[in-house]
């Protein structure tokens, strides 16, 4: 089983500012990785996936890179909205899925 | 427009047999390579990837989970369902019901139902 790791756990950051999240697996995952946002109260959204594509709407201020083991999610000029938790998710290891723990990115 | 709906019991007892189900609409369940899954995620907790099944009946399972869980697909109604046996407060969740694309990731899912397991 590849086991995802990501940190921080939790992210302060001032509007406007950039945020860098981090997803490790615990063994290649190659580029098979996914990453999804969650705000409060709501169902999870996808953002990326094949570690930089985005999915159909998502804003350019939302990044993926990475590859192997080492992945990150990036989103500039942070907006109020995005303010949430986000969870990355390796498809390698198909058809078992896994999700790292998540990393909640709150307000400075 | 896909839509995906969640339905069942919200309160089950424990040691009893937990049995949702997933109403699909906007598309064939049997339409193309997709799979179907679901993820729960207890309260305050993060996800966690439950089971998949393909339209023809595939199936994959959390191995963690994989003795006490069934998935079922039934293409003449568009749904499909879990049933997760021998349940414990730790099975206290909201559940969710997802499209997952190509059997790889999620993109599509259902705004989910909390489930309470009592003693």
């Amino acid at each position: 089983e590849i086991v995802m790791t990501q940190s921080p756990a939790t992210l302060s950051v001032s509007p406007g500012e950039r945020a860098t999240l981090s997803c490790r697996a615990s063994q290649s995952a190659a580029n098979n990785l996914a990453w999804y946002q969650q705000k409060p109260g709501q169902t999870p959204r996808l953002l990326i996936y094949g570690a930089s594509t985005r999915a159909t709407g998502i804003p350019g201020r939302f990044s993926g890179s990475g590859s192997g083991t080492e992945f990150t999610l990036t989103i500039s000029g942070l907006q109020s909205e995005d303010f949430a938790v986000y969870y990355c998710q390796q498809y390698h290891d198909w058809p078992l899925l896994t999700f790292g723990g998540g990393t909640k990115v709150d307000i400075k | 427009q896909l839509q995906l709906q969640e339905s069942g019991p919200r309160l089950v007892k424990s040691a009893e047999t937990l049995s949702l189900t997933c109403s699909v609409s906007g598309d064939s369940i049997r339409s193309n390579a997709d799979h179907w899954g679901w993820i729960r995620q207890p309260p305050g907790k993060g996800l966690e990837w439950i089971a998949s099944i393909s339209y023809s009946g595939h199936t994959s399972y959390n191995a963690s989970l994989k003795t006490r869980v069934s998935i079922f697909v039934d293409t003449s109604k568009n749904q499909f369902s879990l049933e997760v046996t021998a349940t414990t407060a730790a099975d206290t969740a909201l559940y969710y019901c997802a499209r997952v694309n190509a059997g790889y990731f999620f993109d599509y899912w259902g705004q989910g139902i909390l489930v309470t397991v009592s003693s």
